[in-house]
């Protein structure tokens, strides 16, 4: 069964820092890699979607990449806002289990200090 | 404003009573989801529908019960035989299923059962 596995668990940094979030998978069979933004006590958006033959995707001050044979994603944001405090969570549907089962991680909770 | 709808945002229940949460989407989208989601686990699978009259169950499915009526509406229950129905409940809906289109998900219903 996939597992998806984010560290840290909880990362703070100063304004104006860029910054990495790890996620890694252990089933490399997968579709696409999703990340999701999560505020306290909100839903999920949608950040970047990584298809499984891509290596890269960019939006705005956000860039993902996948490393699918090693069974690893990064999100990189450049010059950190308060704003982009949140939890970050990484999602994966597989071969196996199919299209519509999005295995998570359990999320990394940034915190964007003024 | 397209997008997807929850309601109601926080619901208390008396242990034994069954429970129906909202979900509306207006994206025109034919997938249809629900997740659970607990302190410190991810987001878990509990039912999803492809297609109107037709539902498949999740990784999480005893306890809970769907129907998918109209395109536009996926309610859930959480019956009395879910053993640890307090959670944080998510709707989620994409372009269609059997694809690993994007998911998009509503604001949540935090259900308490005391």
């Amino acid at each position: 069964k996939q597992e998806v596995t984010q560290i840290p668990a909880a990362l703070s940094v100063p304004e104006g820092e860029n910054l990495v979030l790890n996620c890694s998978f252990t089933d490399s069979a997968i579709y696409n890699l999703q990340w999701f933004r999560q505020d306290p006590g909100k839903g999920l958006t949608s950040l970047l979607l990584i298809q499984s033959s891509q290596r890269e995707q960019t939006s705005g001050r956000l860039n993902a990449s996948l490393d699918k044979s090693s069974g690893r994603s990064t999100l990189y944001i450049a010059a950190s806002q308060p704003g982009d405090s949140a939890t970050y969570l990484c999602a994966v549907p597989t071969l196996q289990t199919g299209a519509n089962n999005l295995f998570f991680g359990t999320g990394t909770r940034l915190t964007v200090i003024p | 404003d397209g997008g997807i709808t929850q309601s109601p945002k926080y619901l208390f229940r008396k242990e034994g009573q069954n429970v129906t949460l909202s979900c509306e989407q207006n994206l025109n989208h034919d997938a249809m989801y629900w997740y659970r989601q607990d302190p410190g686990q991810g987001l878990r699978l509990i039912y999803y529908s492809q297609i109107v009259n037709d539902f498949q169950k999740g990784d999480i499915a005893e306890g809970y019960s769907v129907s998918r009526e109209k395109k536009e509406s996926f309610p859930l229950t959480v019956t009395s035989a879910q053993k640890n129905p307090t959670a944080f409940y998510l709707c989620a809906s994409s372009k269609g299923g059997g694809f690993p289109y994007e998911q998009y998900f509503g604001p949540g219903t935090r259900l308490t059962v005391t």
